[in-house]
């Protein structure tokens, strides 16, 4: 059974910090991952998708990827109160195109 | 907003009643999944389908929950009979040709 693990639990930031969240798969056939983040009472949105070793900076987001031992980070720097939500960690297996979502990283940024 | 549209918003139901959810997905996509989320475990896959067809129909939860397809753009996750530990939010969504979700608003079940 295709596990992602996410930590920590919870985080807690001061306003303009930065926030770093990680999360890992135990199948070995994931070939994509996604971070979704979920404000209080709403939906999971996107925010970032990585396939390939490396990073990936969108503004103040980056998402670093090591396929090798299969852990992406998401990094977010100049935090903001806006950035307090669920962030969730989703991967896929090309093969059968199932997400797996881990339990999230619950972020909490004051001011 | 064209996105995914899920009704009702909340739902009470009594234990051993039989409930049905609805997910109307965004135009186009062809992937619809349904999870239900909770504090503890999270978003649990309960259905997928891929252009109508069931591809994953949840493990676990087979014996009392069902969704169907019923055409491109509606479809339905029956549970029967809903139990108290059933009570979660119940999320669907669609996927575009990009491979990124959309997910509807949700709706919150409670069994008492």
């Amino acid at each position: 059974q295709q596990k992602v693990q996410q930590s920590p639990e919870s985080l807690i930031v001061p306003e303009g910090g930065m926030a770093s969240l990680n999360c890992t798969s135990s199948d070995r056939n994931v070939d994509y991952f996604w971070w979704y983040r979920q404000h209080s009472g709403k939906s999971p949105k996107m925010l970032m998708s990585i396939f390939s070793n490396g990073e990936k900076e969108e503004g103040r987001f980056t998402v670093h990827l090591n396929k090798a031992s299969l852990h992406t980070s998401l990094h977010i720097r100049d935090s903001q109160p806006s950035d307090s939500a669920l962030y969730l960690c989703a991967a896929t297996n090309t093969g059968n195109y199932k997400y797996v979502f881990g339990v999230g990283t619950r972020l909490k940024v004051i001011a | 907003d064209a996105g995914v549209t899920q009704t009702p918003r909340h739902e009470v139901a009594e234990k051993g009643q039989t409930i049905i959810l609805k997910c109307e997905p965004v135009s186009g996509h062809n992937d619809l999944f349904w999870y239900r989320q909770t504090k503890i475990q999270g978003l649990e896959l309960l259905s997928y389908f891929r252009s109508k067809s069931l591809m994953e129909d949840g493990g676990a939860f087979k014996d009392r929950f069902k969704a169907e397809m019923l055409n491109s753009s509606f479809s339905t996750l029956k549970i029967q009979p809903t139990e108290p530990k059933d009570s979660a939010v119940y999320l669907c969504a669609s996927r575009d040709r990009n491979e990124r979700l959309f997910f509807g608003h949700g709706t919150k079940l409670s069994v008492l």
